[in-house]
């Protein structure tokens, strides 16, 4: 079972270019969100899904965009990536429609831009 | 003031000691809190929850003190293994996860 699964697991961006960090579940699950972690802080929400067709903005949300056409994928993408958004991105997801606590997270995308 | 504060550490602890750690959280309304555990370049996985009566698993105890808005986390007979970052997490507005940015634990032979 792969759980959520990430791609890429690495990236370097030159500041301007766009790129989409692809998220997939096999769960089944209806929330799926995207994480930022940068060092000092804690993960700050970026956008999130209830379900398929639905999505909200985070804590975090400018200079990003989601979509969530199935239930499997939930695609993040940089439109015109900035210095600020060096960080791993964390994919999670979570059975359910409301957030219970426990989420599946991938295993992260780290992203350089420089 | 942060949403969720922790001590970041390291907390520097022998095999077979016992490491409290705690996190106070602003939200009063708060309702739902957690420990995630996350190795070092990986990612968060649940811990356990916390519940107002405290609770067990294993080695592990987590309590929370509603009326001073604070989580901790006892870890007793510390495994080399459980070198890791915690992060406590509480339900914030609308339910979503207000994520701690950790207390780092290394334990040593």
């Amino acid at each position: 079972n792969a759980g959520v699964t990430q791609t890429p697991k690495f990236q370097v961006l030159k500041t301007g270019q766009s790129m989409t960090l692809q998220c997939a579940q096999d769960m089944n699950h209806e929330y799926m969100s995207w994480y930022r972690q940068d060092p000092g802080m804690g993960l700050r929400l970026i956008h999130y899904s209830v379900g398929a067709g639905i999505t909200d903005q985070g804590e975090v949300p400018n200079g990003y965009n989601v979509s969530r056409s199935t239930t499997e994928d939930f695609p993040l993408r940089l439109l015109s990536a900035a210095p600020s958004q060096t960080s791993v991105y964390f994919c999670a997801s979570s059975p359910g429609t409301m957030n219970t606590g426990e989420l599946f997270f991938g295993e992260g995308s780290r992203l350089t831009v420089l | 003031r942060k949403e969720v504060e922790q001590d970041p550490g390291p907390f520097n602890v022998p095999e077979g000691a016992t490491v409290a750690f705690n996190c106070t959280y602003s939200n009063s309304a708060s309702q739902s809190f957690f420990w995630y555990r996350q190795d070092c370049r990986k990612e968060p996985k649940l811990l356990m929850s916390v519940y107002s009566s405290g609770n067990e698993d294993g080695r592990f105890t987590a309590q929370l003190n509603r009326a001073s808005q604070y989580i901790s986390l006892l870890i007793r007979d510390s495994k080399l293994s459980d070198s890791a970052t915690y992060l406590c997490v509480v339900t914030g507005s609308y339910n979503k996860l207000i994520f701690g940015a950790g207390t780092r634990l290394a334990v040593h032979p």
